[in-house]
């Protein structure tokens, strides 16, 4: 399958601070990625598609303005948790869809995120 | 609105012993059905799909029928391993055209030798 890479694998900052959280595809082109969040114990819930190229379009109830997406190549796909509160702490997930083999949603190895 | 329901867990069974995960869906729509594992430390990774009524995903001993009149994409194995030890996710995609993938909430699946 295709492999997708996430960066960093755990993170810990200050309240108030702002996180980057990267997600690379490495062996193929991906115009669209997702973001997903985890709670403990919970499902993955789809926080906004990255499209190359374009403004990502978020789901309901996320904060566009607090979570700042940026795919502004075909690889590469960034997360930005500006001004990060202790409620901002959990699991992201991101996903690349391959087009052109698989059709289908391949998932990065997640990255924590721990607010202090 | 369109969700999924699974299992509730922790599961835990002996190796050799028969698997079965529940998942029904609610979806408007004909939707795509799917089964991702997640193992320890990794990203999911899809071990099935199946994407019309009556259809069988397999893949490494797994299997799923697609029931639609019992909107139910249960996951069953034979013979368990301790490998298989992970987190199983359910979910659902609408439309082969859409992207988007609603899952459910996760099963984690402990198998003791």
């Amino acid at each position: 399958g295709a492999v997708v890479s996430q960066h960093p694998s755990r993170v810990i900052c200050k309240s108030g601070t702002s996180v980057k959280i990267e997600c690379r595809s490495l062996d193929f082109q991906a115009t669209t990625m997702f973001w997903y969040r985890q709670f403990p114990k919970q499902s993955l819930m789809l926080m906004a598609t990255s499209n190359e190229g374009s403004k990502a379009t978020y789901e309901q109830g996320v904060e566009k303005d607090k979570f700042l997406i940026n795919h502004a190549s075909l690889t590469l796909s960034t997360l930005t948790v500006t001004s990060a509160h202790p409620e901002d702490s959990s699991f992201y997930i991101c996903s690349a869809r391959e087009v052109t083999v698989y059709n289908e949603q391949f998932f990065g190895p997640g990255t924590r995120l721990t607010v202090l | 609105g369109n969700s999924v329901t699974q299992m509730e867990g922790p599961v835990t069974l002996s190796e050799e012993a028969f698997l079965t995960i529940n998942c029904t869906y609610t979806a408007t729509g004909y939707p795509s059905l799917f089964w991702y594992v997640q193992y320890p430390g990794e990203g999911l990774q899809l071990l099935l799909k199946a994407t019309k009524a009556d259809d069988k995903g397999s893949n490494k001993g797994f299997e799923a029928t697609y029931r639609k009149e019992t909107t139910s994409f249960h996951l069953e194995k034979g013979s368990v391993q301790v490998s298989d030890s992970a987190v199983y996710f359910c979910a659902l995609r609408l439309g082969q055209g859409a992207q988007k993938l609603v899952f459910g909430q996760g099963t984690r699946l402990t198998i003791n030798p």
